[in-house]
């Protein structure tokens, strides 16, 4: 099946700082992205609809502002957490569509702890 | 807008047994459901899909049907192994998905 990786998988950063969180399809372009983030022992909630070649959507609640998100070319979506705060930390998710069915595609995650 | 629940929360079951992991959702044009398998700390592997028309879709020892009269899917796993303790979660849409809460798996040897 496609392949979607994340990087950094994990990362440690100061209070005040920004995050930057990459997310690529590896084997198949893809024109929307879809940023999750999930706090422990609970579920994925949807962040923001990532479109290459315009600006982002972002669900109800979410500051986007705070979460800048590009979408930088067919097969990268940035994220990129400003002023992070301990609040912030949590497990973000990135997901691709694949060309059939829309059958979605989830990287491994990036683990955000801000100190 | 569109709710996901899956139940039971956790399910501790012996090797070998066969199980029932239940999904449900409130708004029946769903496009598609999706099973996931989450391990601790990773990301999410895709299980099984079921459109929109399909009743249900089978792999291996996985089988998930989808009834959309009643807003529920169901995934059976055959012959558990220890090797599928995990958490599993159903989504439903077709691009932005809702998520359920999950049911932890535990598969005892």
């Amino acid at each position: 099946g496609a392949v979607v990786s994340q990087h950094p998988s994990r990362v440690i950063c100061k209070s005040g700082t920004s995050v930057k969180i990459e997310c690529r399809s590896l084997d198949f372009q893809a024109t929307t992205m879809f940023w999750y983030r999930q706090f422990p022992k609970q579920s994925l909630m949807l962040m923001a609809t990532s479109n290459e070649g315009s600006k982002a959507t972002y669900e109800q609640g979410v500051e986007k502002d705070k979460f800048l998100i590009n979408h930088a070319s067919l097969t990268l979506s940035t994220l990129t957490v400003t002023s992070a705060h301990p609040e912030d930390s949590s497990f973000y998710i990135c997901s691709a569509p694949g060309t059939l069915h829309y059958e979605q595609y989830f990287g491994p995650g990036t683990r955000l702890t801000v100190t | 807008k569109q709710e996901v629940t899956q139940i039971p929360a956790a399910l501790s079951v012996p090797e070998g047994e066969n199980l029932v992991l239940n999904c449900s959702f409130t708004d029946s044009a769903i496009y598609n459901l999706q099973w996931f398998r989450q391990d601790p700390g990773k990301g999410l592997t895709s299980l099984l899909l079921i459109q929109s028309s399909q009743r249900e879709q089978t792999s291996g020892r996985l089988n998930a049907s989808l009834d959309k009269s009643s807003g529920r899917s169901t995934l059976y796993i055959a012959a558990s192994q220890p090797g599928d303790s995990a958490t599993y979660l159903c989504a439903a849409g077709i691009s932005r998905l809702t998520f359920g809460e999950g049911t932890q798996l535990t598969v005892n040897p």
